[in-house]
């Protein structure tokens, strides 16, 4: 059975510019949740989304936004790209309404912003 | 303070030592997690705990709901144990929140 697949690994971005950061779940599961792992901080939550639609948000600016397809894999967008945004995403996925929920993680997209 | 706190921070053993890691939070959870992640930043799920003492090969999580704290335990440590173990608990909504880690090295 395949794993929760990212793309891209890696991604070299300017201030200002917006980056697209993709995620596949596992089949079947409905779910996918956004995570980033900023150098020297912990994970951090991002965004969850379930059946296409946003459920819940992390602290951050709405300048963090993405969306759920169809097919359940999801997007996220971050605009107006600063130094700060520079870490690891990490997309998650699981059933939804499974009882107990087991989250899969991806590999991770590295975003370096200069 | 962080609602997960994790313990110690950074840890070296010799190949074969017992290894315990320690996780405290102090909001409600419905489950709480451990999570490993390698060099690279995959990141693996050992186990996902509400209640009681999980055990896979040489992994032991345990939990206690009343104290709010859960340990990862690791028998006949080996050196590619080497990797950051992180507590996540799951609070409302799905969301996980995560301790720090904790950066474990076994040497041979």
């Amino acid at each position: 059975e395949a794993g929760v697949t990212q793309s891209p690994t890696h991604l070299i971005k300017t201030r200002g510019q917006q980056a697209t950061l993709r995620c596949s779940p596992i089949s079947g599961h409905t779910s996918v949740y956004w995570y980033q792992q900023a150098l020297g901080l912990g994970l951090q939550f991002l965004l969850w989304y379930d059946e296409g639609e946003e459920r819940n948000r992390g602290n951050f600016p709405p300048r963090f936004s993405g969306r759920q397809f169809p097919n359940y894999s999801s997007e996220l967008n971050v605009n107006a790209l600063e130094l700060e945004d520079s870490a690891l995403y990490l997309c998650a996925s699981s059933l939804r309404g499974a009882g107990v929920e087991t989250q899969y993680f991806g590999p991770g997209t590295r975003l370096l912003v200069l | 303070k962080n609602e997960v706190e994790q313990s110690p921070q950074n840890l070296t053993a010799q190949e074969g030592e017992f290894i315990t890691i320690n996780c405290s939070y102090s909001v409600g959870i419905s489950a709480l997690h451990w999570l490993q992640q390698h060099p690279g930043g995959g990141i693996v799920s050992l186990f996902m705990l509400s209640s009681g003492k999980k055990k896979h090969g040489r992994l032991i999580a345990t939990i206690n709901i009343q104290e709010k704290h859960s340990s990862l335990h690791i028998t006949a440590s080996h050196p590619r144990d080497s990797a950051v173990y992180i507590c996540a608990v799951k609070t409302s909504g799905s969301r996980l929140t995560f301790g720090e880690g904790t950066q474990l090295t076994v040497n041979p």
